[in-house]
């Protein structure tokens, strides 16, 4: 159980156009969803966390207006890199937690395989 | 600010041994601490999550202990094997963003040589 889809594993664009990555929770009703992004042999970093029906909440230095996220619904957030840039290029994972298991701040956090951004 | 350290950045071991990963975070208002796995190109793989009043969980030949006072956690792998392979992440959830939002580590690194 706890599966989380992400959707593409990869795409490669060209500089100023937009990308969108979905990012869906399976089996479970994911309250919250964080996207993250990883440098090659670095650990992740929190981008932003999105809350269903609400705005998200950007880390510092995070451009939202670049970094467009929704979440719809209990199941699904998207993130839009509108206006993509070569330096945009990196892998970027969804994960989700949930509360289907009545745990709270104890719910553990499942994560996407991620996808690889590659712009040109 | 909550940070995250793991220690070594990279290990390298022959197969079948027992090893020992570090973990250690600075502030100690966590709700809990998780170990994940992460293969190359791929996402995380979630392994152990220790909530706060614990003092660990077991999982097959995994074993992830907490010491919330001092602000350690171990993984220990048993008999270790190539599959082993990965870079292992731990990450905490700090009582005091207000979020459900995760810390992570900077990872360690595992190579086991068949």
């Amino acid at each position: 159980g706890a599966v989380v889809s992400q959707h593409p594993s990869w795409v490669i664009c060209k500089s100023g156009t937009s990308v969108k990555i979905e990012c869906r929770s399976l089996d479970f009703q994911a309250t919250t969803m964080f996207w993250y992004r990883q440098f090659p042999k670095q650990s992740l970093m929190l981008m932003a966390t999105s809350n269903e029906g609400s705005k998200a909440t950007y880390e510092q230095g995070v451009e939202k207006d670049k970094f467009l996220i929704n979440h719809a619904s209990l199941t699904l957030s998207t993130l839009t890199v509108t206006s993509a840039h070569p330096e945009d290029s990196s892998f970027y994972i969804c994960s989700a937690s949930g509360t289907y298991s009545g745990q709270g701040f104890n719910s553990p956090l499942h994560f996407g395989n991620g996808t690889r951004l590659t712009v040109t | 600010k909550q940070e995250v350290t793991q220690i070594p950045a990279a290990l390298s071991v022959p197969e079948g041994e027992n090893l020992v990963l570090n973990c250690s975070f600075t502030d100690s208002a966590i709700y809990n601490l998780q170990w994940f796995r992460q293969d190359p190109g791929k996402g995380l793989t979630s392994l152990l999550l220790i909530q706060s009043s614990q003092r660990e969980q077991t999982s097959g030949r995994l074993n992830a202990s907490l010491d919330k006072s001092s602000g350690r956690s171990t993984l220990y792998i048993a008999a270790s094997q190539p599959g082993d392979s990965a870079t292992y992440l731990c990450a905490v959830r700090p009582t005091t963003s207000g979020t459900y939002k995760y810390i992570f580590g900077t990872g360690t690194r595992l190579k086991v040589l068949a």
